[in-house]
């Protein structure tokens, strides 16, 4: 079946603008992670969704960074007023269950000039 | 989450076992050990996990010290498609189940 999706692949913006990253997770799962990683560095936890609610976003690094699951299933990263910093590949996982082993889609790699 | 200490590189020779420790002194009685690998520009994959008991599955293996303090993922017979960084993460059993990656050991695989 189809593993989990992100787009676009690829992002490249100017610092200050707004961007958008969106998760397509695997159909039924009902748990939603986003991570990002830096080059050289093993990925850093965002934010946890279980169905529609963020039941963990202590990885969030300030309010720049938002994150959505309306309907339980696709998930977007939003980030305002993109700074250089936030260059990295934003990764997201999903698992049937919270407990689950989590499988990640290929990420985003977002680069701010 | 409690911490893992893992070499930076490795290598091995293909076709050949290969043996990744993972040290984890801190663990809790809660705490999985899992395991997962990322290979090159591609998100990580899940590879094994467990509590106490040593664990097999179609793609490695997973020694447990009898005192949980550390771990080893065995990799029975590598192959070019092993070449990937692993990461050792010990994952709560509550909470946001989040996982907490270090910089994991860089695996190649010399033909």
């Amino acid at each position: 079946g189809a593993g989990v999706s992100q787009t676009p692949s690829n992002k490249v913006t100017e610092k200050g603008k707004y961007v958008e990253l969106r998760c397509d997770p695997i159909s039924g799962h009902t748990a939603l992670y986003w991570y990002r990683q830096s080059l050289g560095q093993g990925p850093e936890f965002l934010i946890y969704f279980q169905g529609t609610g963020a039941a963990d976003d202590s990885g969030l690094p300030n309010d720049r960074f938002f994150a959505v699951r309306p309907e339980g299933s696709v998930s977007t990263l939003k980030i305002q007023r993109t700074e250089r910093g936030d260059s990295a590949v934003y990764l997201c996982a999903s698992t049937p269950t919270s407990r689950g082993e989590q499988f990640f889609g290929p990420g985003t790699r977002l680069t701010v000039l | 989450d409690a911490k893992t200490t893992q070499p930076n590189s490795m290598e091995s020779n293909e076709e050949e076992p290969v043996h990744l420790p993972c040290n984890h002194s801190t663990i809790s009685g809660t705490d999985y050990i899992h395991w997962y690998r990322q290979l090159p520009s591609q998100g990580p994959e899940y590879v094994i996990h467990g509590l106490t008991s040593n664990v097999n599955n179609r793609m490695a293996s997973l020694a447990i010290a009898e005192d949980r303090k550390s771990s080893t993922l065995i990799l029975h017979r590598a192959t070019l498609r092993d070449a990937a960084v692993y990461y050792c993460i010990l994952r709560s059993g509550a909470g946001s189940y989040q996982l907490t990656f270090g910089k994991g050991t860089k695996l190649s695989v010399i033909p």
